[in-house]
């Protein structure tokens, strides 16, 4: 069981917006850690989506958003296209493990 | 370019070992920490363990801590992890990734194709 809940699964039709929650506690993200975001394609390799909370890698489209508050963190799509369809990830760090880093469970995300 | 490509995978059995590598390029190699990821079958991304830049500092997850071994050569642009008592669980791919910096918490930027390591006899 991963420091860091995601819920398992999220959909939404072409054009909404969604959003993925990453729940963490004051070990971790509320003791001031950042938080990234990755999206892992079905077979591909992990690709760094959002870092430092809300912050974009050059390349990533504008329709991708970040946040953090408190304890928790949230990844938002919106404009949903076919090929945002994908696992996603939230990771941070956490005290408790000596500074270690530590993953959520992941999100499947579904387009309709 | 960065680029990670990791090798070494493979089948092995309960209690055997086995050493990864990755070779990196593209970026000053030891000016970055580095870190290994990895990923049972159809499950989620899980973090192993990381070492800083110049090698002296380096962390585990306590279900790899005492058999699991990170290690980096500067000179050769290359990580490392020597796994030892491996157990069916250990059974996933594993990934390298480059962390954007040496200190604090640093996103991974880039990550490698991965290699698949199966424990079982």
């Amino acid at each position: 069981q991963s420091l860091l809940t995601q819920p398992p699964s999220v959909s939404g039709a072409p054009g909404r917006r969604v959003t993925i929650s990453c729940t963490g506690s004051t070990s971790n993200i509320g003791s001031g850690y950042d938080v990234h975001w990755y999206q892992q394609l079905p077979g591909t390799a992990p690709k760094l989506l959002i870092y430092d909370n809300n912050i974009r890698p050059s390349g990533v489209p504008d329709r991708f958003s970040g946040s953090k508050s408190g304890t928790s963190a949230s990844l938002a799509i919106t404009g949903l296209q076919a090929e945002d369809e994908a696992d996603y990830y939230c990771q941070s760090y956490d005290n408790s493990l000596s500074g270690s880093g530590v993953f959520g469970g992941g999100t499947k995300l579904t387009v309709l | 370019e960065v680029q990670l490509v990791e090798s070494g995978g493979g089948l092995v059995q309960p209690g055997g070992s086995l050493r990864l590598s990755c070779a990196a390029s593209g970026f000053t190699f030891s000016s970055y920490a580095m870190t290994w990821v990895r990923q049972a079958p159809g499950k989620g991304l899980v973090w192993v363990s990381a070492i800083s830049g110049r090698g002296g500092s380096t962390y585990y997850a306590d279900s790899v801590k005492g058999r699991f071994t990170i290690s980096r050569d500067n000179s050769k642009n290359t990580l490392y992890l020597q796994m030892n008592s491996l157990r069916a669980e250990d059974t996933a791919v594993y990934y390298c990734a480059k962390a954007d910096g040496d200190y604090g918490d640093p996103q991974f930027d880039y990550w490698g194709q991965g290699t698949l390591v199966t424990v079982s006899s």
